[in-house]
């Protein structure tokens, strides 16, 4: 099993840019969500899903967009990169969206906007 | 607002020396208390839920506590594999919004050195 599948591990952009990254799960997991962590901040929700067709928001979830079109997938785009935007991002997982019990992480993203 | 707080923010133990790391936070209404490991370059990795005060679990040379307002992490004789992030994070089911699901909050984290 590869559980949580991240891409890309890096990625630099240049202030304006678009990008998505891409999330994708193959334990049939019914939620789904984003989080970025930055030095002494803690890790912070960005958007969640709890199934196909149903996102909401987390706590900072400006400049981002999310959709799930699929159980497996959960891409998160990055509409025009700002600086405040340099983070590692992570995307988890857990069986379903009653608790967030046993999250199983990625392995990040490390974004740097220039 | 939920706030997670944990301390210290780094600790260096030699191998074998024991001791333990805190989380306090001030959610009410706990609805659970998590820890993960996180090694470098990596995604956090789940350890333990504990769901009521006076509630322990073990894994290995790890032990998670909880009281009302506090858990703790105790490490026993840790070896230099131990080294890494530990993270803690509290669900309250108040920041449910429209399911039921409970958002996370996530305390910054301590790291965790080992010398051999």
């Amino acid at each position: 099993n590869a559980g949580v599948t991240q891409t890309p591990k890096f990625q630099v952009l240049k202030t304006g840019q678009s990008m998505t990254l891409q999330c994708a799960q193959d334990m049939n997991h019914e939620y789904m969500s984003w989080y970025r962590q930055d030095p002494g901040m803690g890790l912070r929700l960005i958007h969640y899903s709890v199934g196909a067709g149903i996102t909401d928001q987390g706590e900072v979830p400006n400049g981002y967009n999310v959709s799930r079109s699929t159980t497996e997938d959960f891409p998160l785009r990055l509409l025009s990169a700002a600086p405040s935007q340099t983070s590692v991002y992570f995307c988890a997982s857990s069986r379903d969206s009653s608790t967030n019990e046993k999250l199983f992480f990625g392995s990040g993203t490390q974004l740097s906007v220039l | 607002e939920d706030q997670v707080t944990q301390s210290p923010e780094a600790l260096r133990l030699q191998e074998g020396e024991s001791s333990s790391l805190n989380c306090s936070y001030t959610v009410s209404g706990l609805r659970g208390l998590f820890w993960y490991r996180q090694d470098p370059g990596k995604g956090p990795e789940f350890l333990f839920t504990l769901y009521s005060a006076g509630e322990e679990k073990e894994k290995e040379r790890l032990k998670a506590t909880l009281t009302k307002k506090e858990s703790f992490l105790h490490i026993t004789a840790p070896k230099p594999e131990d080294s890494a992030t530990y993270l803690c994070a509290v669900q309250d089911p108040r920041n449910a919004g429209g399911t039921s699901y409970g958002k996370l909050t996530f305390g910054q984290g301590t790291i965790l050195t080992v010398h051999p």
